[in-house]
């Protein structure tokens, strides 16, 4: 079956960076996209960015522009997501999905990184 | 920047009732249009895409409608394991979320 499993919860100071890891397996990897999605306490879901399929092309989000960045390792079916700066309204618990190509939906969940940050 | 916007931020209902939540976006995305579930700790759960496409496994008291920039969510006799957050999603340009919907027991 298809799994996303993530790393584990993390506590940063302000201005340090955060890499996130999320480790697929159940299906072929290097065929589906992944997107990373972040839920800020008791708010709602932001779409930060995805890595394609086979190209590892990337698109983020424009408010996480050069402070972001999404990469994959195909030797290990892992994909990351590296956080830079980061500020106390980057805490959040961070998701990876599996994103099929030309479907725009998130079909598989990791279980989540609570990322905090905090002086 | 395409914008969703739910409505109402939160209901509440008695099981068995119809519940209906509205996903407008602002401009047209035709059919891109996705729906989730999150429970309280848990990731979000995808319960339609396309607009109107259950997602395998789903209860089909559950059904989705619409196109251009009006969808609805329906779940046509609300279940106990129905008390969530509903989030829509548009995938037509990069990808945004509705700011969502709780719908709790009455």
């Amino acid at each position: 079956q298809v799994r996303l499993v993530q790393s584990g919860a993390e506590v940063k100071k302000p201005g340090a960076s955060v890499k996130v890891s999320c480790k697929a397996s159940g299906y072929t990897f290097i065929s589906y996209g992944i997107s990373w999605v972040r839920q800020a306490p008791g708010q709602g879901l932001e779409w930060m960015g995805r890595i394609s399929e086979y190209s590892g092309k990337t698109m983020y989000t424009q408010n996480l522009q050069g402070r972001v960045t999404m990469t994959t390792d195909t030797s290990t079916n892992t994909a990351y997501m590296e956080l830079r700066s980061l500020r106390s309204d980057d805490t959040a618990v961070y998701y990876c999905t599996r994103d099929p190509l030309g479907s725009g939906y998130f079909d598989y969940w990791g279980q989540g990184t609570l990322v905090t940050v905090s002086s | 920047d395409i914008q969703m916007t739910q409505s109402p931020s939160s209901l509440s209902a008695y099981i068995g009732d119809r519940v209906t939540i509205t996903c407008r976006a602002s401009q047209s995305i035709s059919t891109y249009l996705n729906w989730y579930q999150q429970k309280p700790g848990e990731a979000p759960k995808l319960l339609i895409y396309t607009a109107s496409t259950l997602e395998y496994g789903v209860p089909s008291r559950f059904s989705g409608s619409g196109s251009g920039t009006h969808f609805t969510l329906t779940i046509s006799s609300l279940q106990p394991e129905d008390f969530a957050t509903y989030y829509c999603q548009q995938s037509y340009s990069t990808r945004t979320f509705g700011q969502g919907t709780k719908v709790d027991v009455k």
